[in-house]
């Protein structure tokens, strides 16, 4: 079946230090790729995407590549702040014939220190 | 533009009560899903609305649970009777589109706890 595989957690970082979490997927076919995230006490919101081989999606200073040869999708970022101290989801997409469904990764939390 | 509501926020039952949660989702949104997020893992899909249809529940436990999504708006999940294991945060999601690229948008939970 389809499925999402994320470095397991917690990471802790130093502010300013370089992030990268680790995703990979399992899919029979052509998914989108997300990562979604998850602050203390708040709902989980969309931070990048991208649909088809080879784009980057970015947002906040974050980046990640769809890489199909590697069945990758790692996030990463220059330099964490404490406010990125979170939950981040990797997650996929697929068409089930009747509809897209929505997979994820069991999540990976992001500790930033000062 | 109003987000994912859901109801209630946090609730405790003791086990082998019910117990239901309601979410509206944003206005026009067609795709409605249901997801179980037990602690230390992620989302898992219980049921996903397309309208008022259901276009996926293969992962709904359909002796106690169920769902409904009247009028293609509200949806309302139930569990009768309630399990331990059944201790985890109910999420609501909805999204415009059916389409692969399209973002679901959340709400904030409600946070089960069976005693």
């Amino acid at each position: 079946g389809n499925s999402v595989t994320q470095m397991e957690g917690p990471v802790t970082l130093s502010e300013e230090a370089f992030l990268t979490i680790n995703c990979t997927y399992t899919a029979t076919g052509y998914p989108s790729l997300f990562w979604y995230v998850q602050y203390p006490g708040e709902g989980l919101q969309l931070l990048l995407k991208a649909t088809k081989a080879d784009d980057k999606g970015s947002n906040k200073g974050f980046e990640a590549t769809y890489r199909k040869e590697t069945t990758s999708f790692h996030l990463e970022k220059g330099s964490v702040q404490v406010s990125d101290s979170a939950v981040y989801f990797c997650a996929l997409t697929l068409n089930t014939g009747t509809a897209s469904k929505l997979t994820f990764g069991t999540g990976t939390r992001l500790q930033v220190t000062l | 533009e109003a987000g994912v509501a859901q109801s209630p926020r946090y609730k405790i039952i003791e086990k082998r009560q019910s117990v239901a949660f309601w979410c509206n989702p944003i206005s026009g949104h067609a795709t409605l899903y249901w997801y179980q997020q037990i602690l230390g893992q992620g989302p898992k899909l219980l049921i996903q609305f397309q309208n008022n249809g259901v276009v996926d529940d293969s992962q709904l436990p359909k002796d106690r649970f169920s769902a409904e999504r009247l009028k293609g708006v509200d949806s309302t999940l139930k569990i009768q009777p309630a399990k331990l294991e059944d201790s985890a945060v109910y999420l609501c999601a909805s999204s415009p589109s059916i389409r692969l690229d399209t973002e679901a948008f959340f709400g904030q939970g409600t946070r089960l706890t069976v005693v």
